[in-house]
């Protein structure tokens, strides 16, 4: 089983590669997906939102897909920088129930020169 | 325009003492949520307020946690007695809550406790 929080998973890229970063929700009622990023000493911030009733949606650099079959939900950095270095959490809300934002463990993506 | 404003950035405390964190969120926002940030358990919300009334607190460690927020543009989140297992990053967030629309929350900075 998944270890709880002691070492969040890596995911290390060489700079100007494509990153990946996966995440699995666990409420199959969730309607709304945001990914943060957190840098070291700071607060999460918001990067990109996906509604159910979508499968992709694209940022500038960055694209979420989403997978509401399996729950899983993927955010794709291009041309990954320096300064994507940060912990990356995939987060979930139910928008007609209620205002609760659940956030998953968070993957840390390491960008290697 | 400001973002959220929290209050200590940094504190360290004795075992015992009361801590009293302070949060501004943004103006306009009508939901704010208070969540605790560690290694061990990650982004674990603590509660949550809409319209100042506090909504879901379910998330709140034990009785020695409370948090109120008399006004829209203040929160306190208060430990008494703290404890050193209290020491982890508290983050407030606040947002602007639609029925229907998405809930994307927006964070501050964070008050960084440390309970010796």
């Amino acid at each position: 089983g998944e270890s709880v929080g002691l070492h969040l998973p890596t995911l290390s890229v060489q700079e100007g590669d494509n990153s990946i970063i996966n995440c699995a929700y666990s409420n199959s009622a969730s309607d709304y997906f945001i990914w943060y990023k957190q840098e070291s000493g700071k607060g999460p911030q918001f990067i990109i939102d996906i509604r159910s009733n979508m499968d992709k949606r694209q940022g500038q650099r960055v694209t979420v897909l989403l997978n509401k079959t399996v729950k899983h939900l993927s955010l794709q950095i291009a041309a990954t920088q320096p300064g994507d270095s940060a912990v990356y959490f995939c987060a979930e809300n139910t928008m007609n129930r209620d205002d609760k934002i659940i956030f998953g463990k968070g993957t840390r993506l390491h960008i290697l020169p | 325009d400001a973002g959220v404003i929290q209050s200590p950035r940094h504190e360290v405390t004795e075992m015992g003492q009361e801590v009293t964190l302070r949060c501004k969120p943004i103006s306009g926002h009508n939901s704010l949520f208070w969540y605790r940030q560690t290694m061990m358990r990650g982004l674990e919300l603590l509660i949550y307020f809409n319209n100042n009334v506090p909504i879901d607190d379910s998330g709140m460690p034990e009785d020695r946690f409370s948090a109120k927020m008399p006004n829209a543009s203040f929160s306190t989140l208060k430990i008494q007695p703290s404890e050193p297992r209290d020491s982890a990053v508290y983050f407030c967030a606040s947002s602007l809550s639609r029925t229907g629309v998405g809930n994307t929350i927006y964070f501050g900075e964070g008050s960084w406790l440390t309970v010796v």
